[in-house]
């Protein structure tokens, strides 16, 4: 069945970087779009990226752009996100999830403390 | 960027009963609209794709209906495991955009 398993998390001082990456297996990892969600301490769910199935296409949200980025290596089935001059408010659960339209797959996440 | 509002913020229902939420969004959408499910601690899991249609090994007393800008997830009767958070999201614009949930706890 469909796995995805996020790893990278942890404390780490404002304006730090940080690389998430999300473990893939279970289906056909090239075919499909992927996504990063985060959830911060008590608070709802934030879309904050997406990379097409191949790579080629790429989406942020506001409050990430120019300082996250998105990848994936389809070689390995992994999916990632760089994460730079992170800042307090980025402190969340980091979800990576399966899908261009809806998320029919997610993984348990990975807490940032910044 | 669409805007997502969701009503109540938290809805009171006994077991076995119906309970019916809202989400309303700030654009047309058409029908690319999902919700999802999450309990403490857990990933959000989907019930609901294209406004209407149930995921895979979701129960038939889950049902979403609206198009547009107006949607609904009623639960028909309500059973202890669904007492969570919902979601609704769009996605229909960039960037994806969330509602703030609707929590539904035991009256």
């Amino acid at each position: 069945q469909v796995h995805l398993v996020e790893s990278g998390g942890g404390v780490v001082q404002p304006g730090r970087s940080l690389r998430l990456s999300c473990a893939a297996s279970g289906f056909t990892f090239n075919t499909y779009a992927m996504h990063w969600v985060r959830q911060a301490p008590g608070k709802g769910l934030e879309w904050v990226a997406i990379i097409w199935y191949d790579g080629s296409n790429t989406y942020y949200a506001d409050s990430v752009k120019g300082r996250f980025t998105i990848s994936r290596d389809n070689s390995k089935n992994t999916l990632y996100l760089q994460m730079n001059g992170l800042r307090v408010d980025d402190t969340a659960v980091y979800y990576c999830a399966r899908g261009l339209g809806q998320h029919d797959s997610w993984g348990r996440g990975t807490l940032v403390t910044v | 960027e669409i805007v997502m509002t969701q009503s109540p913020a938290t809805l009171s229902v006994s077991p076995g009963e119906r309970a019916t939420l809202s989400c309303r969004v700030s654009q047309i959408i058409y029908n690319n609209l999902a919700w999802y499910q999450q309990k403490p601690g857990q990933a959000p899991r989907l019930l609901i794709y294209g406004a209407s249609t149930r995921a895979t090994n979701i129960p038939a007393r889950f049902s979403g209906s609206g198009s547009g800008t107006e949607f609904t997830l009623t639960i028909s009767s309500l059973q202890s495991e669904d007492f969570a958070v919902y979601y609704c999201q769009q996605y229909n614009n960039w960037p994806r955009t969330f509602g703030q949930g609707t929590k539904v706890e035991i009256k």
